[in-house]
């Protein structure tokens, strides 16, 4: 039972450059969500979908983008990183009718 | 958007101990979750509520919706060791595609 998971789970980048995080749930949620972890932030939404096809903004969306292409997949791209983007990036996922998200294990950025 | 208080944000107790930690919104919510970070792991669900005045227990765990549906509390009974970790409150404000907010943690650490 997979549940969510993130990939990769670590990844250093030079400021700059560009990537995509990818996460993928096997549980037919139609909610998927992006959150980053910072000390002392908590859990800030980035971005999030309700639907495969679909994406809405969170709290945090500046310098992300965002595809859910797929039901089970949501994907996080950083076109252009910057160092104000090291963080631990959760990605989750929550049935339509029901409220409780699942979480994946996290992705360790460093942005140097 | 709506922002969740979470207090106390660390707490340091004595093994055996009970803690009491709880969360307050500016806003009326329709749901309150409690999930528990383990370090390096993505959070769990601890428990969830849904509706005013509920009170659930989960083990040694208790959490109260409050009947002003605008806070909830998450009592940890006879601690040990192995409840370190991060307590997070979440909770939505509205019902349909409103995402989950998130307090910013509070951090529990267990003298043995």
């Amino acid at each position: 039972n997979a549940g969510v998971t993130q990939t990769p789970k670590f990844r250093v980048l030079k400021t700059g450059q560009s990537m995509t995080l990818l996460c993928a749930q096997d549980m037919n949620h139609e909610y998927m969500y992006w959150y980053r972890q910072d000390p002392g932030m908590g859990l800030r939404l980035i971005h999030y979908s309700v639907g495969e096809g679909t994406t809405a903004k969170g709290e945090v969306p500046d310098g992300y983008n965002v595809s859910r292409l797929k039901k089970q997949n949501f994907l996080l791209g950083l076109e252009s990183a910057a160092p104000s983007q090291t963080s631990v990036y959760f990605c989750a996922s929550s049935a339509q009718t029901n409220t409780e998200a699942f979480f994946g294990q996290g992705t360790r950025l460093t942005v140097v | 958007g709506q922002q969740l208080n979470q207090s106390p944000q660390s707490m340091f107790i004595q093994e055996g101990e009970d803690v009491s930690m709880n969360c307050t919104s500016s806003s009326i919510f329709n749901t309150w979750l409690w999930y528990k970070q383990d370090p390096g792991e993505g959070p769990v669900l601890l428990i969830a509520l849904y509706k005013a005045g509920e009170l659930t227990s989960n083990g040694r765990l208790t959490a109260q919706f409050g009947i002003t549906r605008k806070d909830s509390f998450l009592n940890i009974s006879a601690s040990i060791p192995s409840d370190v970790g991060i307590y997070f409150c979440a909770g939505r404000w509205n019902s349909g595609n409103t995402p989950l907010v998130f307090g910013k943690g509070t951090r529990l650490s267990v003298i043995a």
